[in-house]
């Protein structure tokens, strides 16, 4: 099974300061990581991924995230936190072990940045 | 390029009605999936189909029912519906069902049931 932790519901940064949104993760294999953002009324839209290869993926929107994996994290960083980046952010999760294709995110969290 | 569109976009039913929710995915995308997201929750996964067979079965009620046709958009029939199927409901689509494909979202349907 695989799930996925985000033990933050709501994170609070002032504007130009770094921000984290932090992710854990469980899985029987390796897994696929995927962080995407909700905007009030709009779908999900997608990020970053890790896949494999370099620990430190770079996405949308000057966003990053670093895989540990010995760690089981996925935290989602960004260097100078923007107003316009406050929205809903979710981890998700796929197993390579387990042959379906379906994500299970977490339960997300809310980034709030204050001007 | 267009993404994932869903209609209709907003949808009021009474209980015990039929509902129909549509997904057209993005072009050349074989994979459709469909979410459940309650308020305040994170998105469920319903169900997903590939290359118009279903592939992967999640929290979707017995209620539910969705296919996927030859122009690889799919359809979410609900019937008896529950107040507490109130809820927006995702349709995302990939190529190919792999697990290291990410899955493109669409605006989402939201459903009220009264």
């Amino acid at each position: 099974a695989q799930s996925v932790a985000q033990p933050e519901d709501q994170v609070n940064v002032a504007e130009g300061n770094p921000l984290t949104v932090k992710c854990t993760y469980s899985v029987s294999g390796n897994p696929y990581l995927f962080w995407y953002v909700q905007y009030p009324n709009r779908g999900l839209q997608f990020l970053l991924k890790y896949i494999t290869g370099d620990n430190l993926v770079k996405g949308s929107y000057g966003f990053e995230a670093e895989f540990n994996k010995s760690q089981t994290s996925f935290h989602l960083k960004k260097p100078s936190a923007l107003v316009s980046d406050s929205a809903l952010y979710f981890c998700a999760v796929r197993d390579t072990i387990y042959a379906g294709n379906m994500l299970t995110f977490g339960g997300g969290t809310r980034l709030m940045v204050k001007p | 390029a267009a993404g994932v569109i869903q209609s209709p976009r907003h949808l009021i039913k009474e209980k015990r009605e039929t509902a129909t929710l549509k997904c057209y995915p993005i072009s050349r995308h074989d994979t459709v999936y469909w979410y459940q997201q309650g308020p305040g929750q994170d998105p469920q996964f319903l169900i997903s189909f590939y290359e118009k067979m279903q592939s992967d079965k999640g929290s979707i009620p017995d209620r539910f029912s969705a296919q996927q046709f030859s122009d690889y958009h799919s359809e979410l029939n609900m019937s008896s519906l529950e107040l507490g199927d109130s809820a927006l409901y995702f349709c995302a689509s990939s190529i190919k069902p792999g697990g290291w494909t990410e899955a493109f979202f669409g605006q989402g349907t939201r459903l009220t049931v009264v």
